[in-house]
């Protein structure tokens, strides 16, 4: 069964300083990895999709590395914002066509 | 740009009432998905649909559960008989394909079973 652990669990930073979020999962066999963003009480928003051939993904001021032979994924935020306060959840996509995820990164940027 | 509709936003019901979640998926996407978050726990798969037939389900989905798409539209939920267990956010997702592409999330349905 797919494990995926989302480390650190919370973490505050200053405005203006880059994020570093890290997931890890058991299975390598995926076919691809998704990063969300959740707001208190609401529902899933996609920042990225890597497929399981790529290395990284970009948007904006996101930046998402996948490493699938040892299992660990990245997401770095870039100049962080106020704005960027959520909790930042992981999920793979394996064999069975499921989204596994993980419990998530959540993020306060103080301004 | 396109989006995955739920309804209603918050159900609240009695314990052994049925209850139906509603969700419009993305007008070309052909593949559905119900996923439920317990209050502090993780986001967890229950099954997914495609072709009108379910095609795979979790253990968490059973008798009691089931799922319908009515028309060319909607994608429902339904909980014959609530528990008090069953109080989560209810999230509809739909894609394009099975594997390769994103997942797209409705803004969920908070049902709380009292």
């Amino acid at each position: 069964k797919q494990e995926v652990t989302q480390i650190p669990a919370a973490l505050s930073v200053p405005e203006g300083e880059n994020l570093v979020l890290n997931c890890s999962f058991t299975d390598s066999a995926i076919y691809n990895l998704q990063w969300f963003r959740q707001d208190p009480g609401k529902g899933l928003t996609s920042l990225l999709l890597i497929q399981s051939s790529q290395r990284e993904q970009t948007s904006g001021r996101l930046n998402a590395s996948l490493d699938k032979s040892s299992g660990r994924s990245t997401l770095y935020i870039a100049a962080s914002q106020p704005g960027d306060s959520a909790t930042y959840l992981c999920a793979v996509r394996g064999g069975n066509n499921r989204l596994a995820f993980g419990k998530g990164n959540q993020v306060v940027v103080i301004p | 740009e396109p989006e995955v509709t739920q309804t209603p936003s918050h159900q609240v019901t009695q314990m052994g009432q049925e209850v139906i979640l509603r969700c419009v998926p993305i007008s070309n996407h052909l593949y559905f998905y119900w996923y439920r978050q317990i209050l502090g726990q993780k986001v967890e798969f229950l099954v997914s649909f495609y072709n009108n037939e379910i095609s795979e389900k979790s253990e968490i989905f059973d008798d009691q559960f089931s799922v319908e798409r009515p028309d060319g539209s909607n994608f429902t939920l339904k909980i014959r008989s609530t528990k008090l267990e069953d109080s989560a956010m209810y999230f509809c997702a739909s894609s394009e394909t099975p594997t390769g592409r994103e997942l797209f999330f409705g803004s969920g349905t908070q049902l709380s079973v009292l």
